[in-house]
């Protein structure tokens, strides 16, 4: 069955960097784009950055953009999320998530990022 | 890309009918059929009820549907159940690969 399961998370200091890891199963991989969405404690989801399938596009929400970066390898399966000169706003969950047309039909568990001194 | 715009709560009793609206702009909602809607249980990840406006995915009830006028979406949820209890977040695609949540809408069983 289809499977995202997200790591990487943990607590760093403003200023610092984080990358996050989605590894992918149960699908072709490299023929769906991919998301990363985020859910600060106790609030609402937030878009955050689209891969297409081959790599060649990325795409940001305002708020993130020049500060992280979306990649992937097909190789390995494998989504990531760059996240450089982070904020104590961009504390949140953060969910991988399998792009199907213009919606997000499957749903990693989250990993929790904390930005804090 | 500010956020689409939800009633932070709906209410019924087990049976009933409600509806969730979801408004935006003509540069989100009006502009595209693409309205997608998720659940999402304390705790869990969300998962997709809804897409391209008002398509109900295999697995999802048939009490749950979609539906667009305008700026605004809706979803109705209908023979109201317990297990129905959950945030709901609409979600649009804003054009050139980027999209739009919700602020989100807690539903409560009475």
């Amino acid at each position: 069955q289809v499977q995202v399961r997200e790591s990487g998370g943990g607590v760093v200091q403003p200023g610092g960097s984080l990358r996050l890891s989605c590894a992918a199963s149960g699908f072709t991989f490299r023929d769906y784009g991919m998301h990363w969405v985020r859910q600060p404690p106790g609030k609402g989801l937030e878009w955050v950055a689209f891969i297409r399938y081959d790599g060649t596009e990325e795409y940001y929400v305002d708020s993130v953009r020049g500060r992280f970066t979306i990649s992937r390898d097909n190789s390995k399966n494998t989504l990531y999320l760059q996240m450089n000169s982070l904020r104590t706003e961009d504390t949140a969950v953060y969910y991988c998530a399998k792009g199907k047309d213009y919606h997000f039909d499957y749903w990693g568990q989250g990993t929790l990022v904390t930005v804090s001194s | 890309q500010s956020a689409l715009t939800q009633p932070a709560s709906v209410s019924g009793s087990p049976g009933q009918s409600i509806t969730i609206s979801c408004t935006g702009t003509s540069s989100d909602v009006g502009g595209y059929n693409l309205v997608s809607w998720y659940q999402q249980h304390p705790g869990k990840a969300p998962k997709y009820m809804i897409y391209e406006g008002s398509k109900r995915p295999s697995g999802v009830s048939n009490r749950f549907s979609g539906s667009k006028s305008g700026n605004t979406a809706s979803l109705t949820i209908s023979g109201l159940q317990a297990e129905d209890e959950a945030d709901y977040y609409c979600c649009s695609y804003a054009g050139s690969s980027t999209y739009v949540f919700g602020t989100g809408t807690k539903v409560s069983v009475l």
